[in-house]
């Protein structure tokens, strides 16, 4: 089984500061990971993924992660946050094996930027 | 590219009636396609996952019966809410699949269906 955990369910931080929102994940195999932001009545919408390769993945609208196989874990990044990052924002994790094509969500990250 | 649409994206209907959704790939042929239902203020829990041409198969708990879903071509699923109760009101989203090699490597969201049941 796969599941994936937000630890926070809610994070606030003041605008121009560096913001984290936490993942940590559990797969059987090796993970494919990703952050989806949705605002309200929205779908979401993607921010980035890890598949293979650098630990260090670029995605959108200036945001970070960083994978980490030892702790399993997968945080959201960014160096200075903005007032239009309040969002909700879900980590969900799939096992790379081929034949399981499910995504496991955490249960959503509420970000709060305070201008 | 990789752009999902819903319709419609908000839908008020009577106790009793039926209610389709329609989830479309517009610039892309989706290898799978997946429904899920989000209740306010909580995450996404996958209901059900369809292949074109194949019957849905559905995730434990999930009424299939109830939740009619049609995959007719490579880029439209359709989500059919038959007999529609209050307790089935919630925000309905679906994703397609893209890959290679019929893996699914990436699922891209459409913009969700508010079902409201009166």
């Amino acid at each position: 089984a796969q599941s994936v955990a937000q630890p926070e369910d809610q994070v606030n931080v003041a605008e121009g500061n560096p913001l984290t929102v936490k993942c940590t994940y559990s797969v059987s195999g090796n993970p494919y990971l990703f952050w989806y932001v949705q605002y309200p009545n929205r779908g979401l919408q993607f921010l980035l993924k890890y598949i293979t390769g650098d630990n260090l993945v670029k995605g959108s609208y200036g945001f970070e992660a960083e994978f980490n196989k030892s702790q399993t874990s997968f945080h959201l990044k960014k160096p200075s946050a903005l007032v239009s990052d309040s969002a909700l924002y879900f980590c969900a994790v799939r096992d790379s094996n081929f034949g399981n094509e499910k995504l496991t969500f955490g249960t959503g990250t509420r970000l709060t930027i305070i201008p | 590219g990789a752009v999902v649409s819903q319709h419609p994206s908000w839908v008020i209907c009577k106790s009793g009636t039926s209610v389709k959704i329609e989830c479309r790939s517009l610039d892309f042929q989706a290898t799978t396609m997946f429904w899920y239902r989000q209740f306010p203020k909580q995450s996404l829990m996958l209901m059900a996952t369809s292949n074109e041409g194949s019957k849905a198969t559905y995730e434990q708990g999930v009424e299939k019966d109830k939740f009619l879903i049609n995959h007719a071509s490579l880029t439209l699923s359709t989500l059919t809410v038959t007999s529609a109760h209050p307790e089935d009101s919630s925000f309905y989203i679906c994703s397609a699949g893209r890959g290679t090699s019929g893996r699914t490597y990436e699922q891209y969201f459409g913009p969700g269906t508010r079902l409201t049941v009166t």
